[in-house]
This record gives structure tokens, C-alpha cells and sequence, in this order.
């Protein structure tokens, strides 16, 4: 299909080890969009790219959480040293534009991150 | 803090009921507003949209949302749910020039048959 594609579906780390997801959004898409979304809770934005600039990551909750994308198309969101608190869905989305213009965005499936 | 407010947590409704879902934000200035959806092992996908124009917008499946700027609201309707509307419903902001859309705490509605 031609949606967002995030892999792996599911993710069960220990605490203490590195994980990496997986984002492919729907090509020809300038933006890319993290999103953190824990059980109950709507997502929250981690992270922004534009092609292959990171415009903002005000949302990353820690220096442990790091997202690169340095084609401007696939996205990595590694996160080092999982603790629990990490566990949760995590939810790329991309754009056909961005910036000031109006647009908007298609979600892929999610990776739930389990730490235990 | 600037945030999302959805008012119901889980709602529950008989087919051909009607349903309104409420949504309030906390953003001064000029704002993109959505509706999303999620149905039960889907993805979320977009529901309808305010930009600017009428403040009654209408969406797919027979949803309609209206913005009222002076009460800060942007409550989803539908004049009578069926048992496929059972999903997660989320409100989103987007404020103009930013990148970080939010999300209210959704509202999960069952239709029963």
C-alpha cells in the first residue's frame, strides 16, 4: 500500500538496552512527524522534520531520545538506555508540505514499545 | 498551560442515537483544529478539518464539527451513529506557524447494535 509503514509493529526491550524504530512515510512527503502516545493518552509530539532537517524537537522528553532522517524520506527514532517510563506507542506521521502552509497528516500503524 | 480538553472519557450510545463529542483548547491566536479517528486496530485517520471559511465543517461518514472561536470549542457531531462508529476519537490543534500538533486525551465511543 502506499501509507505509512513503521517497523517493528511491537517492541519489548529490558530496561537499560537501545532500541531503534522505523519509520517509512508515504513517498514524496516533505514532513515527518514523532509522536509519543502513552496507554490512555492522546499522542504527544516528540519531533519535525522537513526533508532532512530536524526543525524542532522540543518534544523529545530526554537526551536519550534521538531521530535522524538523513535522506528525507525513512525516519529512525532511537531511544538509548529504555527505561519504563518509555514504554509506549510510538506514532510516525508525514505531510505532503509543511512549514506555514497548510497540510495534512497521515499516521502510520505505531511501534508499541514495551521496557520491562 | 496551553492544552487540549476532551470532556468525555468513554461515551455510550444505542444506534440511530445522536452524538455530539466535546473539545476545547487553550490557544490564543489563530488555529488549525482537527478530528481524528481510530477505529479498533486501525490507524488513525483524519475525520475533518477547520482551516478557516465556515465554522461548520463536515467530514466523512456523516460527521460535522463546529468552531466556535469565542468559546474556544470544536465539538464533533452526528445526527445518528451506527455500530461502525464505535472507535477513539481524537481532537487535535494545530497553531498556526507551529510544527507540534496536539491531541486531547481522546473519547471512546461504543454504539451498540
Amino acid at each position: 500500500g502506499a501509507g505509512v509503514s513503521q517497523s517493528p509493529r511491537y517492541k519489548v526491550a529490558k530496561r537499560g538496552q537501545d532500541v531503534a524504530l522505523r519509520c517509512d512515510p508515504i513517498s514524496g512527503h516533505v514532513s515527518l512527524f514523532w509522536y509519543q502516545q502513552a496507554l490512555g493518552q492522546g499522542p504527544e509530539f516528540l519531533t519535525y522534520f522537513q526533508n532532512e532537517a530536524q526543525l524542532d524537537k522540543s518534544g523529545l522528553p530526554s537526551d536519550r531520545f534521538f531521530a535522524e532522517r538523513p535522506e528525507g524520506s525513512v525516519s529512525t527514532l532511537k531511544i538509548q538506555r529504555t527505561q519504563q517510563e518509555d514504554s509506549a506507542v510510538y506514532l510516525c506521521a508525514s505531510s505532503l508540505v509543511g512549514g506555514q502552509l497548510l497540510y495534512e497528516q497521515y499516521f502510520g500503524p505505531g511501534t508499541r514499545l514495551t521496557v520491562t | 498551560a496551553q492544552s487540549v480538553s476532551q470532556h468525555n472519557h468513554h461515551v455510550i450510545l444505542s444506534e440511530a442515537a445522536s452524538l455530539e463529542l466535546g473539545c476545547n483548547y487553550s490557544y490564543g491566536g489563530t488555529v488549525n483544529l482537527f478530528w481524528y479517528v481510530q477505529y479498533p486496530g486501525q490507524h488513525l485517520q483524519l475525520l475533518l478539518k477547520y482551516f478557516s471559511g465556515d465554522p461548520l465543517v463536515k467530514g466523512i461518514k456523516g460527521f460535522e464539527a463546529e468552531f466556535i472561536k469565542s468559546k474556544f470549542s470544536f465539538n464533533l457531531r452526528k445526527p445518528s451513529v451506527q455500530w461502525s462508529d464505535t472507535a477513539e476519537y481524537f481532537c487535535a490543534v494545530l497553531t498556526r506557524g507551529g510544527n507540534d500538533m496536539r491531541f486531547g486525551a481522546g473519547t471512546r465511543l461504543t454504539v451498540k447494535p
